[in-house]
């Protein structure tokens, strides 16, 4: 099984200001048709996790341009580059190349 | 639009078998694969298993030798059950979309929490 390992755990952010995420994975996440199957989410309190980010670094439907993923084999990163205040919550990384699929611990986002 | 609803009981004795349901709107749950995640209160979120509209399944090593996922193409359903619950496995359990192309849950239900105690 795959450990994923988020840092930080928690993050408060001034609105504005960016905030970065790391997720590393214990084994590369390339898949053999040439795909990286990483993934993140929000969690916002009270609600069911939602989709941020898909295959890295593309974003899904509806999802603002402030949010960006990026990395590859082990190493991904998701950023903001101005937090506000509905991002608050908990994001997690999540990986699809390998089976079982694998969530990282979380990362709590909070506003200063 | 999608929508994701789970069912069942909240409340589950100590070794007896938890049981719920996923009925999806909006969207046939063929050919797509699904997925039930649970979250213990205040923790991460754990994969549990999924399921492919043909009965394809997989699960969770942890709990593989508890769990069963089903689908039912006829009512646009798939359920979970987990058997011999204990305390640890009291969460909300949550159904989700699994693989559908490039996206991996991208929809989810809005979870069902299932207390175990006697």
């Amino acid at each position: 099984e795959i450990v994923m390992t988020q840092t930080p755990l928690s993050l408060s952010v001034t609105p504005g200001q960016p905030a970065s995420i790391s997720c590393k994975s214990s084994r590369s996440l390339l898949h053999s048709d040439g795909k990286t199957y990483l993934y993140w989410y929000l969690q916002r309190p009270g609600q069911s996790p939602q989709l941020l980010i898909y295959e890295v670094s593309s974003r899904f439907s509806g999802v603002p341009d402030r949010f960006s993923g990026s990395g590859s084999g082990t190493d991904f990163t998701l950023k903001i580059s101005r937090v506000e205040a509905e991002d608050v919550g908990v994001y997690y990384c999540m990986e699809a190349t390998h089976l079982p699929r694998t969530f990282g611990q979380g990362t709590k986002v909070e506003i200063k | 639009q999608v929508q994701l609803r789970e069912s069942g009981p909240g409340l589950v004795k100590p070794s007896e078998t938890l049981s719920l349901i996923c009925t999806v709107s909006g969207v046939s749950i063929s050919p797509s694969y699904w997925s039930w995640i649970r979250q213990p209160p205040g923790r991460g979120l754990e994969w549990i298993g999924y399921i492919y509209y043909t009965g394809t399944t997989n699960y969770n090593p942890s709990l593989k030798s508890r769990v069963t996922i089903s689908v039912d193409t006829s009512k646009n359903q798939f359920s979970l059950s987990l058997s011999s619950v204990t305390a640890a496995d009291t969460a909300i359990y949550y159904c989700a979309r699994d693989y559908s192309g490039a996206y991996v849950f991208d929809y989810w239900g809005q979870g069902a929490l299932v207390t175990v105690s006697s």
